[in-house]
C-alpha cells in the first residue's frame, strides 16, 4: 500500500516544548515538503527538499527544523521559538523528475497550549 | 506569501447543478494545479494545466487558463453531495533549481443533496 503516512494525527504540547512530527513516503519520490494550514487558510511552504541530505526554507520557516538523513523520511520539529505553533501539518512527496503533482499525507493536527 | 486567490470563499448549491471556482494569481508561472481538500484531511491532486494550454478536462472536471489574465476557472459539472470540500488552485514554478506550489485560500464547496 503505497502512499505517505502521518504520525501522528493528532498531538497535544505545552507551551515551550519542541515536538517532532513525523512524515515517511514510500512512493520512492525525491522531493518532500512541509506545509502549514491555519483554519480557513490555504497552505504555506516551511520546508522542503529536493535530495537527501539537502533542504530549503520555505516561507515560514522560523521556529522550525527538518532534517533528511533518508530519501523515505522528513520529520519536522517545531521548536519553542515558533510563536504560534497550533495548526494542521501536512507532508507531501514529489517524483522531482517526471512530475508536477504533489502527494499529501493525512496531515497532524498540532495544538500547544 | 500566497499567490492564488480563488473566489467564491464558500460556494452552496443543489445536486446535479454545476459548481464554477475561479482562481486569480500574479506572477507568472508553468503550471497550475487544482487540488482538492476533504474537512481535516490531505490534499488530492485534481488536475495540471501547462501555461501553454487554454482548456483541459479530466472525467466531470474542465479546467481553463488564461494567463493573459492570470486567472484559471474549474468548472464540477452535475454536481454530488460527495464532491463537498474545499478546492485549492496552487501555481507551480521553477527557480534556482527547484520546484514549488504556492496554494490560495481556497473555495469551500458545500453540495446539498
Amino acid at each position: 500500500d503505497g502512499g505517505i503516512t502521518q504520525s501522528p494525527k493528532y498531538l497535544f504540547r505545552k507551551e515551550g516544548q519542541n515536538v517532532t512530527l513525523s512524515c515517511e513516503q514510500n512512493l520512492n519520490h525525491d522531493a518532500m515538503y512541509w506545509y502549514r494550514q491555519d483554519p480557513g487558510q490555504g497552505l504555506r511552504l516551511i520546508y522542503y527538499s529536493q535530495i537527501v541530505n539537502d533542504f530549503q526554507k520555505g516561507d515560514i520557516a522560523e521556529g522550525y527544523s527538518v532534517s533528511r538523513e533518508k530519501k523515505e523520511s522528513f520529520p519536522l520539529t517545531v521548536t519553542s521559538a515558533q510563536k504560534n505553533p497550533t495548526a494542521f501539518y501536512l507532508c507531501a512527496s514529489r517524483q522531482a523528475i517526471s512530475s508536477y503533482e504533489q502527494y499529501f499525507g493525512p496531515g497532524t493536527r498540532l495544538t500547544v497550549t | 506569501s500566497q499567490q492564488g486567490e480563488e473566489d467564491p470563499q464558500a460556494l452552496s448549491i443543489q445536486e446535479g447543478e454545476n459548481a464554477t471556482m475561479n482562481c486569480s494569481y500574479k506572477t507568472s508561472i508553468n503550471n497550475l494545479q487544482w487540488y482538492r481538500q476533504n474537512s481535516g484531511r490531505g490534499l488530492v491532486h485534481l488536475i495540471l494545466i501547462r501555461s501553454n494550454e487554454r482548456e483541459k478536462h479530466s472525467g466531470r472536471l474542465r479546467v481553463t487558463l488564461d494567463t493573459s489574465k492570470k486567472s484559471s476557472s474549474l468548472l464540477i459539472t452535475a454536481s454530488r453531495a460527495a464532491d463537498t470540500a474545499s478546492y485549492f488552485c496552487a501555481t507551480g514554478n521553477s527557480g534556482a533549481g527547484s520546484y514549488q506550489l504556492t496554494f490560495g485560500k481556497g473555495t469551500k464547496l458545500s453540495v446539498i443533496p
